[in-house]
């Protein structure tokens, strides 16, 4: 069946650094990959999706690749906040309705 | 101007009651979501509808049926509540259903179900 893999369940990373998020796909070939953002109590919000023949896409401080050789999509955080500490989803699957278990991502001051 | 309303936030709850939870969107969407969330966090979708159409019934138990009056409305009645059923269940919206992409997901703020 179709997977949506990522890997890490928590990452820590110091504040102005770059966080990157990982997330693998397995057993079909994704058309497209969203990304996603889930504070506590709180309803996942749409940051990024890419595209299969996108091989990156940016929003402010945010970058997504897409490596369909390595069947991995990374998330990347430049400049990363506090404020940016929260649970990173990747979704994907033929319909777009799997999601990866999540990153618990906490930038620390 | 709430995009994607879901009542109510917590529903505590026996075992063996029957429940609603309501969504709504005003976004002009086409097409409507339910996904439980467990207590390991992992989001899985249940239910799609695209204009009151059921589109997607994954592997629920009957005792979950969806309703949805119109194309801006997604109820979920559940029967016979369980243990198991605690969780957290999101309603969602997107644009229209399309096979392929592109269409982004607008989440509501989730309902905790507890059965005690």
């Amino acid at each position: 069946s179709q997977k949506i893999e990522q890997n890490s369940e928590a990452l820590n990373i110091q504040e102005g650094k770059t966080a990157t998020l990982t997330c693998n796909y397995t057993n079909y070939s994704p058309a497209y990959l969203q990304w996603y953002r889930q504070d506590p109590g709180r309803g996942p919000v749409f940051l990024l999706l890419i595209r299969e023949n996108e091989k990156e896409k940016r929003k402010e401080r945010l970058k997504v690749t897409f490596d369909t050789t390595l069947k991995q999509s990374l998330f990347h955080i430049t400049a990363s906040q506090p404020a940016d500490s929260a649970t990173y989803l990747c979704a994907g699957g033929a319909d777009g309705l799997t999601f990866g278990k999540g990153t618990h991502l906490i930038i620390q001051p | 101007d709430t995009a994607v309303s879901q009542t109510p936030k917590y529903l505590v709850t026996q075992m063996g009651n029957d429940k609603s939870i309501k969504c709504e969107q005003n976004l002009g969407h086409d097409t409507m979501y339910w996904y439980k969330q467990d207590s390991k966090k992992f989001l899985k979708i249940m239910f799609s509808y695209n204009n009151k159409e059921l589109i997607i019934n994954e592997t629920v138990p009957n005792r979950f049926s969806p309703k949805s009056p119109d194309k801006a409305h997604l109820n979920l009645h559940i029967n016979s509540l369980e243990l198991g059923d605690s969780a957290v269940y999101f309603c969602a919206s997107s644009l229209t259903w399309t096979s392929g992409p592109y269409n982004e997901q607008f989440f509501g703020p989730g309902t905790r179900l507890t059965v005690l």
